[in-house]
């Protein structure tokens, strides 16, 4: 079985300062990693994914992730955060293999103070 | 484009009603999927299903059951709603592994915020 565990439940920063939202997971197989967003009263978008290949995933909206396989982390940055980023940020891993469900973390609510 | 609706953006039901909520995908998507979506506990997985006719139990299932006749809709019912059950119920959906590269990437509805009084 997969967990995942979001080390911070709200991060508040400052327009134009940097972020780092922490992700760590827990799985004994290999895993699909994504991370997931949602804004003010809608559903969940797809920020990226790490399948296979390069550790450093690109997102959208200029958010990118690392994958740390030794640390089992997947935490997602951005150099330079506007206030539109205010949203809730949701980690998620899934079996690379079988089933194909998404187990989700407890979910980051990101605030950017002016 | 993709696209995941579900019925109600808001509902508010009283004690003990039978409340259906409902999910239409229009991706010909095989798995669909039934999450709730409670604060500091992230989404939890209801019920999911890889086909029509077919349904799995996910991680709490207790108080809620599924349909889905149709490859397009997945419903969720509540045979009596209680007020623990008041929360945001998302559905989403996916193709099968043969469709797409093994990607288990999910598209989301809006969601539903349920309210039982």
């Amino acid at each position: 079985a997969q967990s995942v565990t979001q080390l911070d439940s709200q991060v508040p920063v400052f327009e134009e300062a940097p972020v780092e939202l922490r992700c760590n997971y827990s799985s004994s197989v290999s895993v699909y990693l994504f991370w997931y967003v949602q804004y003010p009263n809608q559903g969940l978008q797809l920020l990226l994914k790490y399948l296979s290949g390069s550790t450093l995933v690109k997102g959208i909206n200029g958010f990118e992730a690392e994958f740390n396989k030794s640390q089992t982390s997947f935490h997602l940055r951005k150099p330079s955060v506007h206030i539109s980023d205010t949203a809730e940020y949701f980690c998620a891993v899934s079996p690379s293999q079988g089933a194909q469900k998404l187990v989700f973390g407890q979910g980051t609510r990101l605030t950017i103070n002016p | 484009d993709v696209k995941v609706t579900q019925s109600s953006r808001y509902l508010v039901k009283r004690t003990g009603e039978k409340v259906f909520l409902e999910c239409v995908q229009d991706m010909d998507h095989e798995n669909m999927f039934w999450y709730r979506q409670d604060p500091g506990l992230g989404l939890r997985l209801i019920y999911f299903s890889y086909d029509v006719k077919m349904k799995e139990k996910g991680d709490i299932p207790e108080g809620y059951s599924v349909s889905r006749e149709k490859k397009e809709r997945f419903s969720l019912i509540l045979e009596s709603a209680s007020t623990n059950q008041t929360s945001m119920y998302l559905c989403a959906s996916s193709p099968t592994h043969y469709r797409l590269a093994l990607n288990n990437e999910q598209f989301f509805g809006p969601g539903t915020r349920l309210t039982v009084l």
